[in-house]
This record gives structure tokens, sequence and C-alpha cells, in this order.
């Protein structure tokens, strides 16, 4: 079965720090990627997606994340933080097959202090 | 911008007793997913249609829960009867093309007491 990991369960930073969430999944074929993002009191809201093509994807609000296949992994990067970026932050992967849903990791909770 | 629409926001119901949660999707997505998020974890798939017909229920625990979506448009999740352990966040999302990029609803807090 699919499964995503995600290293860090809580990580806590100053703002203008340089952010990396790591996320891994498990499954050897084609996927889709995803990064969600919950800011408190809001629901989860797509942050990036990768389906195919250029393995760095940019997304909303200068978050950007890089697709390694030889490492089945899809970090979330931001080069400086702000403390707007506090929220909760999912990882998510799709088979690239019609009908098949997200599955998530557990999340990483993101503090940033100002 | 459209969204997805879930009630209630919140719920407190006492075990053993029937709870119903509703789920009006993006207008056009055919695709419908409910999800449950347990405190501290990430969404795990309960049941997922495609139009008005079950693509996977294989996580539903359909001893107790059940899921319709008569029409292919909105949709409703039950249980009964409900227990302690099925406190958690459920999230309703819907999908146009059904290739993972889902859209969230705020969710519904469901408390058993």
């Amino acid at each position: 079965a699919q499964s995503v990991s995600q290293h860090n369960h809580h990580v806590i930073l100053s703002e203008a720090a340089s952010l990396e969430l790591g996320c891994n999944y498990s499954y050897g074929g084609t996927v889709n990627l995803f990064w969600y993002v919950q800011y408190p009191g809001q629901h989860l809201q797509l942050l990036l997606k990768y389906f195919s093509g250029d393995p760095l994807v940019k997304g909303i609000k200068g978050f950007e994340a890089e697709f390694i296949k030889s490492k089945f992994s899809f970090n979330l990067r931001k080069p400086s933080v702000q403390w707007s970026d506090t929220a909760e932050y999912f990882c998510a992967v799709s088979t690239n097959q019609a009908g098949t849903a997200l599955i998530f990791g557990k999340g990483t909770t993101l503090s940033v202090s100002s | 911008e459209a969204e997805v629409a879930q009630s209630p926001r919140y719920k407190i119901t006492e075990k053993s007793q029937a709870v119903a949660f509703w789920c009006d999707p993006i207008s056009g997505h055919a695709t419908l997913y409910w999800y449950r998020q347990i405190l501290g974890q990430g969404p795990e798939l309960l049941v997922q249609f495609q139009d008005e017909s079950v693509v996977d229920d294989s996580q539903l625990p359909k001893d107790r829960f059940s899921a319709e979506r008569l029409k292919g448009v909105d949709s409703t999740l039950k249980i009964q009867p409900a227990e302690l352990g099925d406190s958690a966040m459920y999230l309703c999302a819907s999908s146009l093309t059904g290739q993972g990029l889902a859209f969230f609803g705020q969710g519904t807090r469901l408390t058993v007491v």
C-alpha cells in the first residue's frame, strides 16, 4: 500500500529563517505530488502540485518543492519564512490513475516566531 | 471563488446516537471524497464517489458508517451508532479530474461524549 512519511512533526523557526520540510512516499509507479497547508481555523488549501515536467515546482506565497524520483522525495522549501507561515503542512500523493484519492502524511506543524 | 460547503461546522453527540454530515461539492466536480482527520494526524480517506457511484470505500467502517450521493451532486455521511473513537474532523473534498487535485471544505468537527 502507498504511504507518505513526513519527517518533522513540529518545526520552530524565527522569521527570515529558511525552511525545508521533508516528505517521502512509497510507490513504485507514476505519482502526482502535492503540498497542502492548513492555517489556524481555516480549511486545507493547495500550496503546490507536481504532475509531470520540471521537477522544481513553485507554489503560492514563495514556496517551492523539488521532486527527486530516485529518492521518492518531494521536499518543501521556502528561503525566508514569515510569521504568517505558521500553519500545518501536509504532503500528499496520488497515483496517476483516474479516481485515485490523495494519501496524506501525518503533517508538520510549523511555528514561526516574530 | 467556488468552495466546497459542509454542514454543520461543529457537532456534539452522545455515544450510540446517530449523526449525519452534509457536503455540497464545487459545481461540476464529479469526484467527491470524505476524509476523517484525527487530531495530530493527516486526513484518511473514508469513501470516494465518482458521480453517484462509490469508487473506494475500503476504509469505511461499514457496520456503522454509510455514505450516499444519490444524484451525483451533494453527499451525506452518516454514523450510527456513534462511538467515542469517532471524535474527529470529517472533511469533504471534490475534484474535477479525480487525479488527486482536490479542494476541501471547512470540515465538521465531531465530538462524541
